[in-house]
């Protein structure tokens, strides 16, 4: 079963504007990982942020995480056309990596 | 270096019929993954292999559904008596240990069962 529920759903802004998407957990974690998949394919790994960690950044990505709320944020700023792909939150902890369902970003030239 | 291939990239199969899905994962790596990704859905994990253990199965939807990893490397996922509802795009990852690394993804399968 998903671990890790994003929100929204779907998200489409205008290029320059920023984004930003949350996960949800339910169990404890040791740590989460937000991906990006294109074309409905692979994924790919942005960022990794430890249960002892409250923010991280890499490059225009900023990922916060509250363990009292279980709950993380991705912000992408000055967002691209090419930022177009849908993200997805995994969670490691009991139940191992568990992804949820993705926010699909949709970002108009 | 290289990554992680799976093939078939694409398999059509007619309902009933046996497929298997191969994945090779990165060199090394000894955490190995199997997911499944309806259209335009999350994806839903089915197995989880590590090093020598035994493998986490509690995601396999059904006794249809198999996989092996032999000699720690490649993994071959079997789907037996396919059903329409299996269609979807079934993806590996692999991973360098258990401890909640970066997983590294393959391409993917697309099975369509007609």
């Amino acid at each position: 079963s998903q671990q890790g529920e994003e929100d929204p759903q779907a998200l489409s802004i205008q290029e320059g504007e920023n984004a930003t998407m949350n996960c949800s957990y339910k169990t404890s974690i040791n740590n989460l990982q937000w991906y990006r998949q294109n074309s409905g394919r692979g994924l790919v790994h942005l960022i990794l942020i430890r249960s002892n960690e409250r923010e991280k950044h890499s490059g225009r990505l900023r990922v916060t995480l509250d363990t009292s709320k279980k709950s993380s944020s991705l912000l992408i700023t000055a967002s691209r056309a090419a930022d177009t792909a849908s993200y997805f939150c995994a969670t490691d902890g009991p139940l191992d990596m568990r992804f949820g369902a993705g926010t699909r970003l949709t970002v108009k030239p | 270096g290289a990554g992680v291939s799976q093939s078939p990239s694409n398999k059509v199969t007619e309902k009933g019929k046996d497929v298997e899905l191969r994945c090779d994962p990165i060199s090394g790596h000894t955490a190995l993954y199997w997911y499944r990704q309806s259209l335009g859905q999350g994806l839903e994990f089915l197995i989880y292999f590590q090093g020598n253990s035994a493998p986490d199965k509690s995601g396999l939807p059904s006794d249809r559904f198999s996989a092996e990893r032999t000699g720690g490397s490649v993994s071959t996922l079997t789907i037996q008596r396919t059903q329409q509802e299996d269609s979807a795009v079934y993806l590996c990852a692999s991973s360098p240990d258990r401890g909640g690394n970066e997983q590294f993804f393959g391409p993917g399968t697309r099975l369509t069962v007609l």
